[in-house]
């Protein structure tokens, strides 16, 4: 059983698609979390919800914008596609109210803008 | 967060302990060590964390410095499959906080 899944595990698409990445966690966890990894193999931090609701917004174009249908769902739409986009993006989740806050990873979605 | 700094590579021996250091000098009190690895092309992976005891599980242990201000985590006895980046992060433990990732470590167990 998947903890955290995403879909698709690859997406390749023209530039200015709209296009969107679905993730889902059975781990009852209250928090879900979308994070970049470009080229360079950085992590970045982009969106966190905490019980459907938007809690960390980080420098992002408006381009992106998350959705938490409920606690076990973050999807992620990205609008008008452009070359920089084209990275790795990881979900995550975590129970907040946890003592001891750990966050699990799902395997990542693999987006390619030509 | 407080800043971490890290080797940017290591290689070990399969079989034999790696050991990873993280230096950490501007941790705050409320900041906990974690570390996280990422195997190529999966999502990071939650190994362990601690305060300012050391810590075992059955992934690796953990020794923090009396000052706090460095850690070594130890792999004791590293396989081909733990090679991996290695992420140190220091952060506050509760609520939702995002992880700040460095560039890590990237250790090769050779055989």
């Amino acid at each position: 059983d998947t903890a955290v899944s995403q879909t698709p595990k690859y997406l390749v698409t023209q530039m200015g698609n709209d296009k969107s990445i679905k993730c889902e966690q059975n781990l009852g966890h209250d928090t879900m979390y979308w994070y970049k990894q470009d080229s360079k193999k950085f992590l970045k931090i982009m969106f966190s919800y905490n019980n459907k609701e938007l809690i960390i917004n980080e420098t992002v174009p408006n381009r992106f914008s998350p959705k938490s249908p409920d606690k076990a769902h973050l999807n992620l739409h990205i609008n008008s596609l452009e070359l920089g986009d084209s990275a790795v993006y990881f979900c995550a989740s975590s129970q907040a109210s946890a003592l001891q806050e750990t966050q699990y990873f799902g395997p990542g979605t693999r987006l390619l803008v030509l | 967060d407080a800043k971490t700094t890290q080797p940017t590579s290591m290689d070990c021996a399969e079989g034999r302990a790696a050991n990873l250091p993280c230096n950490h000098s501007t941790i705050s009190g409320n900041e906990y060590v974690y570390w996280y690895r990422q195997i190529h092309s999966q999502g990071p992976q939650y190994i362990i964390h601690g305060l300012k005891n050391n810590e075992t599980n059955e992934m690796a242990s953990l020794i923090i410095t009396e000052d706090r201000k460095s850690s070594t985590l130890i792999l004791p006895h590293a396989t081909l499959r733990d090679t991996a980046v290695y992420y140190c992060i220091v952060r506050v433990i509760q609520g939702a906080q995002k992880l700040v990732f460095g560039q890590g470590t990237r250790l090769t167990i050779n055989p």
